[in-house]
Parts: C-alpha cells; structure tokens; sequence
C-alpha cells in the first residue's frame, strides 16, 4: 500500500523559511515522479511543484518560483519543498503526491498524502 | 497557463440521480484531463485520468469523456458516499492546472 507522510509544516512570520518533508513507502519511490499541491483553507487545489525521478526535470508554479526548491533524496525514499521568504498567500496544507510515471508533466498524481499545515502570520 | 472551469459550481442531487460536470480548458488539451474527488478533511483521490480511464478501485458508476476542450464526468447513480467536491486537472501542460471544483451536496 502506497503511503505518504508530509511534515515540517506550522506557524511562521512572513519572510521566514519553512522546509517541508514527505516520506514514501509502498513503492518503489525512485521509479516515480513526485508532486507538491496546496489547498488554502475553504479553497480549491494549486500545484505547487513536480519533480522527475531522477531530478532531471523539475517545475514550478508562477507563485513560488524563485523562493521554493524542491528535491528528493531517492536513497531515503523522501521529498522535500524548501520554502523561502514566505508569505501570507502562502498558507496551505501541502500535500505530497505520487505520479503515475517517472515524469511529473502529462501524468495525474495517483497517491496523496494527509497534508501538512502550513500558517503565514505576524 | 491553461485555465480550467467547472459547471456547475456546485448542485443538490438525491441517492440514485445520475449527474453529470463538466470542465472546459481555455486550449486544446487532447486527453490530458484527470479528475478528483475530495472528501471534507481528506486528501483528494485519482478517479479518473487520460480523460476516461477508470484508476483502479474506482467504481464504475463513474465515467469520464470528452476531448480537446471539452470533458465530462458522470456519476451514473449517486451513492451516499460520492457526496463531495470533484476537481477537474489538465496535465498537458505547465503548470497543471486545477479546475475550482463542484460540490455535490445531498438534497
């Protein structure tokens, strides 16, 4: 059974860093790409970013490009978003998702995790 | 980007109807159109990809169709537990972007 479980999220100020972690079991993670969506609270879904299963392909939305990276250590089954000068708009829960092929583009994400809350505030 | 839009926003619906939403991309998508249902306080789950391809496990009251611009999904009878909000996706193109959902609600 695939299983996602995000962490790293919580409380901070605008400008701060936040980093975020998914830990993958149930497959075997190196042969799939990966995903990060939001949902702000009471709204719809927003990818975030997609990552290939060697890091050779790598995207971003318009809205977090140059303050987020994303990256995978396949050796420790995990995915990380580093999250920079953060700010308001950028409160979500963050969800970890598994794609259906080794390249994120053109591919649904076919397993989801629980999420992690993510809060930007004074 | 490709915007997605969804009709209805949402709807009232009864055990047993058959529903139909449908979502629009603003450009030629060909297949590349997957949706989502979202429980309240859930993660969304896969039930639909490449526009009408069921994801295993997925009932087959659901269906998907449609192509280029145009897709539909259908719930042939409603159960109890297919009251949630559905989410159109393309994947054709970066970023991949989500339709705003439709709620089913219990009428």
């Amino acid at each position: 059974e695939v299983q996602l479980v995000e962490s790293g999220g919580g409380l901070v100020q605008p400008g701060r860093s936040l980093r975020l972690s998914c830990v993958a079991s149930g497959f075997t993670f190196d042969d799939y790409a990966m995903n990060w969506v939001r949902q702000a609270p009471g709204k719809g879904l927003e990818w975030v970013s997609g990552i290939s299963w060697s890091s050779g392909t790598i995207g971003y939305a318009d809205s977090v490009k140059g303050r987020f990276t994303i990256s995978r250590d396949n050796a420790k089954n995990s995915l990380h978003l580093q999250m920079d000068s953060l700010r308001a708009e950028d409160t979500a829960l963050y969800y970890c998702a598994k794609a259906g092929s080794p390249e994120w583009l053109f591919e649904p994400s076919d397993s989801w995790g629980q999420g992690t809350l993510v809060t930007v505030s004074s | 980007d490709i915007q997605m839009t969804q009709s209805p926003s949402s709807l009232s619906a009864s055990v047993g109807d058959r529903i139909t939403i449908t979502c629009r991309a603003s450009q030629n998508i060909i297949n590349y159109l997957n949706w989502y249902q979202q429980k309240p306080g859930k993660a969304p789950r896969l039930l639909i990809f490449a526009s009408s391809t069921l994801q295993t496990g997925v009932p087959s009251r659901f269906s998907g169709s449609g192509s280029g611009t145009d897709f539909t999904l259908t719930i042939g009878s409603l159960h109890p537990e297919d009251f949630a909000t559905y989410y159109c996706q393309q994947s054709y193109n970066t970023p991949p972007t989500f339709g705003p959902g439709t709620k089913v609600a219990i009428k």
